[in-house]
């Protein structure tokens, strides 16, 4: 368990309105991350985080932006939702420990844009 | 373009046979290779890895193998058992931005395994 929560677990919100999702963290390691899985698609990279204020842009990126003011906390921002921003959300760490460079992920956010 | 592939989208197989599972990949940069098992309603959780320089890992009933020739790798699982039915998603390491390492992952391949 690589203490990672997320909040809230699950959201339904309209089309248009701003949506965020925050992953928090209880062991201060340096390197987090979103995704979102979709049927038919597996797991894709929104935003990294590799330190306090330093982020960089996943292969999914368009319509999301995201913040890390702290260390603990990675906020992934749906600045006006759309439907096909419906999934489900994972956070995720990886430490500095880490032999393969494995990532551990939180349980996820399901968020349903109508 | 996908660079991580599972080409098979469902297996099916019989407590105490062998399960397999397949990966192909198109970048030969990446310097590491995992396997993430996924259950409904939770998170992905690390399985197993194997480095590029290696073309074997074991853990347990797992192992990896790696054919870098082919761009190919593949967890075979044994015994099977009806607990390890799940999503499995194969995943590459590639160098990012600050140090960081990202995943590029596979669509996954779900496992039934029967009793």
């Amino acid at each position: 368990d690589a203490g990672i929560t997320q909040s809230p677990r699950h959201k339904v919100t309209e089309t248009g309105t701003p949506v965020t999702l925050r992953c928090h963290q209880t062991e201060n390691h340096r390197y987090m991350y979103w995704y979102r899985q979709d049927p038919g698609h597996g797991l894709r990279l929104i935003h990294y985080s590799y330190g306090v204020k330093d982020t960089d842009k996943g292969e999914v990126s368009d319509g999301y932006s995201v913040s890390r003011s702290k260390t603990e906390d990675f906020l992934l921002t749906l600045e006006s939702a759309t439907s096909s921003q419906t999934s489900v959300y994972f956070c995720a760490i990886r430490t500095e420990e880490s032999s393969y460079n494995e990532q551990f992920f939180g349980p996820g956010t399901r968020l349903t844009v109508l | 373009d996908q660079q991580v592939k599972q080409n098979s989208p469902s297996l099916s197989v019989q407590e105490g046979r062998i399960s397999i599972l397949n990966c192909d990949y198109t970048n030969s940069m990446f310097d590491y290779f995992l396997w993430y098992k996924k259950y409904p309603a939770e998170g992905p959780t690390f399985l197993i890895s194997i480095s590029s320089i290696k073309d074997k890992n074991e853990d347990g009933r797992f192992t990896v193998f790696l054919n870098k020739s082919a761009k190919h790798l593949s967890l075979h699982i044994v015994p099977s058992q009806p607990g390890d039915s799940a999503v499995y998603f194969c995943a590459a390491s590639a160098w990012a931005q600050g140090g960081s390492e990202k995943l590029v992952f596979g669509k996954g391949t779900k496992l039934t395994v029967n009793p």
